[in-house]
């Protein structure tokens, strides 16, 4: 099945700067990659998804990335607020079943 | 993106009883859902496949018998936990499958077993 590793497991970054997430993963036939921010005690929400027919997309100050060769994907978001703090799970795909990462405790200082 | 609630958002039980926990697609029908558990700090752990008008696909290691599943409708899967026991304490969260195989979760319900 498919294996998921995203890196950091925590970032700390000040108010305005970027934050990169990396994931990595094992099933070449994986070609759906969603991003999902979740805040303390409620479910993740998605935020933004890719699939393996593009190599970027980005929706406003949050972009992903996707290098179909090297199996990896990234979360990027730029001009980073407090209220981004939050833990962040990227995902790959097997058929319909989602395999998560184990997640990066984003922390954004006023 | 598409709503998917859950009921409860919280439940106590003491350890013996059953507990089920509802999931609504509220504006899309989902012919797939899942169902993940979540302890503290760690990630979603997929439990079970749930497929409208049929079986549910355990993951496994997840007790079917445990851990049941009905998906009678488009819009409503339940998880019954079955003579729940403080072990099974966790935060559970369903999902409901969109039609471009994107995956919008509920809330998320904590179980708590005494």
């Amino acid at each position: 099945g498919e294996n998921v590793e995203q890196h950091p497991s925590t970032l700390s970054v000040q108010e305005g700067d970027s934050a990169v997430i990396k994931c990595t993963y094992s099933d070449s036939a994986s070609n759906y990659f969603p991003w999902y921010k979740q805040e303390l005690g409620k479910g993740p929400q998605l935020i933004i998804d890719i699939r393996s027919n593009v190599g970027e997309k980005k929706d406003q100050r949050i972009a992903v990335t996707l290098n179909k060769t090297a199996k990896h994907f990234s979360l990027h978001i730029t001009e980073t607020q407090p209220e981004d703090s939050a833990v962040y799970f990227c995902a790959g795909t097997s058929g319909s079943r989602l395999t998560f990462g184990e997640g990066t405790q984003l922390t954004v200082n006023p | 993106g598409a709503v998917v609630s859950q009921h409860p958002s919280r439940v106590i039980c003491k350890s013996g009883t059953s507990v089920k926990i509802e999931c609504r697609s509220l504006d899309f029908q989902a012919t797939t859902m899942f169902w993940y558990r979540q302890f503290p700090k760690q990630s979603l752990m997929l439990m079970a496949t749930s497929n409208e008008g049929s079986k549910a696909t355990y993951e496994q290691g997840v007790e079917k018998d445990k851990f049941l599943i009905n998906h009678a409708s488009l819009t409503l899967s339940t998880l019954t936990v079955t003579s729940a026991h403080p072990e099974d304490s966790s935060f559970y969260i369903c999902s409901g499958l969109g039609q471009s195989y994107e995956q919008y979760f509920g809330p998320g319900t904590r179980l708590t077993v005494t």
